[in-house]
Parts: C-alpha cells; structure tokens; sequence
C-alpha cells in the first residue's frame, strides 16, 4: 500500500473542460508538493503547499492543501493539450525530510 | 538555465551485467538524489547524498547496487549484476540542502532495459 494514494490514475478529456485529481494519505504531511512529468523526461515542480486549508493557483492550476494536511487536489480549468502528462504529489512528513511520491495520475488532453 | 545532467539517456543491457549511470547535478547544489520510477509508478528514493555522504540508502539494495558522490559533485549509480526487475527509468535530483523546504531538480533520466 502507498503512503500516498492518487486518483484517478488515467484521466482522458477533450480540450477545454475541467478536471480534478487528488492526493490523499491517513498520515499527516508536512509539506506536499505537486509535480508534472512528460513522457522521457523528470518531473517538474508545480507548487509546493504547507498550511492546512491553503489554496494555490497558478494560472488554470488550482492546488488545495485539506485542513488536516493529510490529503491535496489539483484542479485544472479549461484544459489544454499542453497539459498532458503525468501528475504527481509528493510529501514529507513531518517528522523527517523524505520526499514520498505517489503513483501518479496519467492525464491526456485531446484537441 | 542550470539543468542536472544524466547519461546515458537510454541503455540496453542483458541480465548478469554490469551498468552505470552517471548524474551531474545544479552547480552549488550539496544534496543529491538518486530514484528509480518504474513504468506506470512515482518515483522512489534509492540514495540521498549530502555532499560526499550518503545520508539515506535504506531502499538502496546494497547486495547489487551501489552509489558514490567521491568528490561531493557528481555521482555514480551502479548495478551488478542486472536483474530483470531492474528495467526501469532511473532518475538523479538535486537541492541546495537536504530539508524538504528546498526545492528538487529532476534530470531527464536514463531509462534502463534489462534482458
């Protein structure tokens, strides 16, 4: 079982429309951070949250972190192709400095 | 932009051999990572280094792997002898430090097939 389960774990939308994947863990996070990973190539940061409750955005990308700081959403508005890929969160907890990953959620964007 | 370099980019190899994969991080960054990622799956931490110290091997599987930083820059990733179950990307970060507020630099990873 991983620390942190992500869901769904392929999502597959047309252009234009919205979509959501989450984070979540029965553990407490220190911090969690989003990344984006394209085919060959290795992940990216997106963000990094670390309050309960705190809410992120970045131009079509919203990050929410849950109050309990033990699960995460990242919403994307009017989605585009350039948004496929492979999302994933990663968190540390609070008791050491470990980055664990979770499995990811495949996203793919069709024109 | 400074990037963290990886090679090779991809290798072929039969099971029983021997292959090394090579990661020059950030300049300035002291903390170095090595992860694996197996196809369809996060990344998962092999070797932390802080500077020239290994500060974290507990997933490494020290009985055929085996990582060296000897000047606290680049490093090395070693595997003999490759098992099937190996065949995955490999994947090397770097950070200014080692507590979780800095951020990770990613390669672009050596994809590594094993036969």
């Amino acid at each position: 079982t991983q620390l942190l389960e992500q869901s769904p774990q392929f999502l597959s939308i047309q252009e234009g429309e919205n979509l959501t994947v989450y984070c979540n863990s029965s553990s407490v996070f220190s911090s969690l951070q989003w990344y984006r990973q394209e085919p060959g190539e290795g992940p990216v940061l997106l963000v990094t949250v670390v309050t309960g409750g705190e809410v992120k955005k970045l131009k079509r990308l919203t990050f929410q972190f849950g109050d309990a700081r033990k699960d995460s959403s990242l919403h994307i508005t009017a989605a585009q192709p350039g948004d496929t890929g492979l999302y994933l969160c990663a968190a540390t907890k609070a008791a050491g400095n470990k980055l664990t990953f979770g499995g990811g959620t495949r996203v793919l964007v069709k024109p | 932009e400074a990037e963290v370099a990886q090679s090779p980019r991809y290798k072929i190899t039969e099971k029983s051999q021997a292959v090394a994969f090579w990661c020059d991080p950030i300049s300035g960054h002291a903390t170095l990572y090595w992860y694996r990622q197996i196809l369809g799956q996060g990344p998962e931490l092999l070797v932390q280094f802080q500077d020239e110290s290994v500060v974290d091997d507990s997933q490494l599987p020290k009985d055929r792997f085996s990582a060296e930083r000897l000047k606290g820059v680049d490093s090395t990733l070693k595997i003999q002898p490759a098992e099937l179950g190996d065949s995955a990307m490999y994947l090397c970060a770097s950070s200014l430090g080692g507590l979780p507020t800095y951020e990770q630099y990613f390669g672009p990873g050596t994809r590594l097939t094993v036969t």
